[in-house]
């Protein structure tokens, strides 16, 4: 069954970092590109940034652009997002995704972890 | 930047009916990198159609996708309970993906 689970999230001050996990499991990971996505408190989605499968590319939303950093690691079939910088807008559910290839849609989506930034 | 718009906002039918789902994009977009989603409240969302028409895996056929260039529709032809959610059309253009803003469907 493939799977993606984020953990991660929590409460943490304006200013401050925290960073996202991703575990992939019931495919292969090395093979896929991956996505997070986010969705703030009542809005609709927003997509935050991709990786390509083996870490060659990385792309981002002008929103979190030099502020977020995505990665992964395929020894351990996980995908980060390294959040500094957080703003109170940051706030939202974050969920992983899987790149459906030669489409550039999702098909694999986490349940999502939540980030709330509150001083 | 490619900018979706979907409309309605709100639709508001009864199970049994037929739901039209309308997404026009600022630019044209590649149908192939037009797609389709589901979410249910607290739940992540669902693929549902991608390339525009092509139903994603276990989806039932009363789902249906169409259209080209800037206009894109969602057909749902006869609604079940469980499709009562919001849909979301998303596009992928020039290393940006970027979503609309969302249809909701509630139970008339």
């Amino acid at each position: 069954q493939e799977q993606l689970v984020e953990s991660g999230g929590g409460v943490v001050q304006p200013g401050r970092s925290l960073t996202l996990s991703c575990a992939a499991s019931g495919f292969t990971f090395s093979r896929s590109g991956m996505h997070w996505v986010r969705q703030a408190p009542g809005r609709g989605l927003e997509w935050v940034a991709v990786i390509w499968y083996d870490g060659s590319d990385r792309y981002y939303a002008d929103s979190v652009k030099g502020r977020f950093t995505i990665s992964r690691d395929n020894s351990k079939n996980t995908l980060y997002l390294q959040m500094n910088s957080l703003r109170v807008e940051d706030t939202a559910a974050y969920f992983c995704a899987r790149e459906l290839w030669g489409y550039y849609g999702m098909d694999v989506w986490g349940p999502g972890t939540t980030v709330t930034v509150s001083s | 930047e490619i900018v979706l718009t979907q409309s309605p906002g709100t639709l508001s039918l009864s199970p049994g009916e037929r739901a039209t789902l309308s997404c026009r994009a600022s630019q044209s977009v590649s149908s192939s990198y037009l797609i389709w989603y589901q979410q249910k409240p607290g739940q992540a969302p669902r693929l549902l159609i991608y390339g525009a028409s092509n139903r994603a895996t276990g989806i039932p056929d009363r789902f249906s996708g169409s259209g080209s260039g800037t206009d894109f529709t969602l057909t749902i032809s006869r609604l079940e309970p469980e499709d009562f959610a919001v849909y979301y059309c998303q596009q992928y253009d020039n290393l940006l993906w970027t979503f609309g803003q969302g249809t909701k469907v509630e139970i008339k």
